[in-house]
């Protein structure tokens, strides 16, 4: 069953503490994508990755960051230093970087603070 | 700026009414539009994008370059239409998408 799969579906992090949400595609897509949803806001993205071992600043990028050692992976680690973390966090690939590509999302992972 | 306004929150219709999602978007080069949509309990999934020219479960989108705009229609809306609706553009030299608010749209027995 092709797709993008996030872990977990549900995240607690306490104060001060950094926590990772995974993001595994199997779609052999080289563009990953880490996009946060909030109420009344839509979609903004935090970080994307074009190929392994790179990656860009999105819009939001403050107080996390990323990671891309394998192609099929892009974890988000969410540091301290978001002071807002409660969120719905979506992962998303494509199959290039071209700037018509559709994009495949995940289920997404709901974090909230202790 | 790079933008993508969806004034509408919430539209709601009867069923077999006509729809239209406003879509008008900001972007100094050519860019490519989309919409894409989340029905309950499901994953957010491209409905349509401009280049295709495609009529996806009866809704088309015209791109207005003029206006800038990208409405998303269908002539006659079903029940199973209810969903939040994004609008969406990629442009030029960049290969990151800029997503509007969202519009949920309400299809009324």
């Amino acid at each position: 069953d092709g797709g993008i799969t996030q872990s977990p579906k549900y995240l607690f992090r306490k104060e001060g503490q950094n926590v990772t949400l995974s993001c595994e595609q199997n779609l052999n897509h080289d563009a990953m994508y880490w996009y946060r949803q909030d109420p009344g806001q839509g979609l903004r993205l935090i970080y994307y990755s074009q190929i392994v071992n790179d990656f860009q600043k999105g819009d939001i990028a403050e107080g996390y960051s990323v990671s891309r050692e394998k192609k099929e992976s892009f974890p988000l680690t969410v540091t301290s230093a978001q002071k807002n973390p409660t969120a719905f966090y979506l992962c998303a690939s494509s199959r290039t970087k071209g700037i018509n590509e559709k994009l495949f999302f995940g289920s997404g992972t709901q974090l909230s603070v202790l | 700026a790079q933008r993508v306004t969806q004034p509408e929150k919430l539209l709601s219709v009867f069923k077999g009414a006509p729809v239209e999602l406003k879509c008008n978007y900001s972007y100094s080069g050519s860019p490519e539009l989309f919409w894409y949509v989340q029905y309950s309990r499901q994953r957010l999934q491209l409905l349509l994008r401009h280049i295709s020219r495609e009529s996806i479960k009866g809704f088309t989108a015209d791109l207005n370059k003029g206006e800038t705009s990208f409405h998303l229609k269908k002539p006659f809306a079903q029940e199973e239409d209810s969903a939040m609706y994004y609008c969406a553009l990629s442009g030029s030299g960049t290969y990151k998408y800029i997503f509007g608010t969202g519009t949920r749209l309400k299809v009324l027995a």
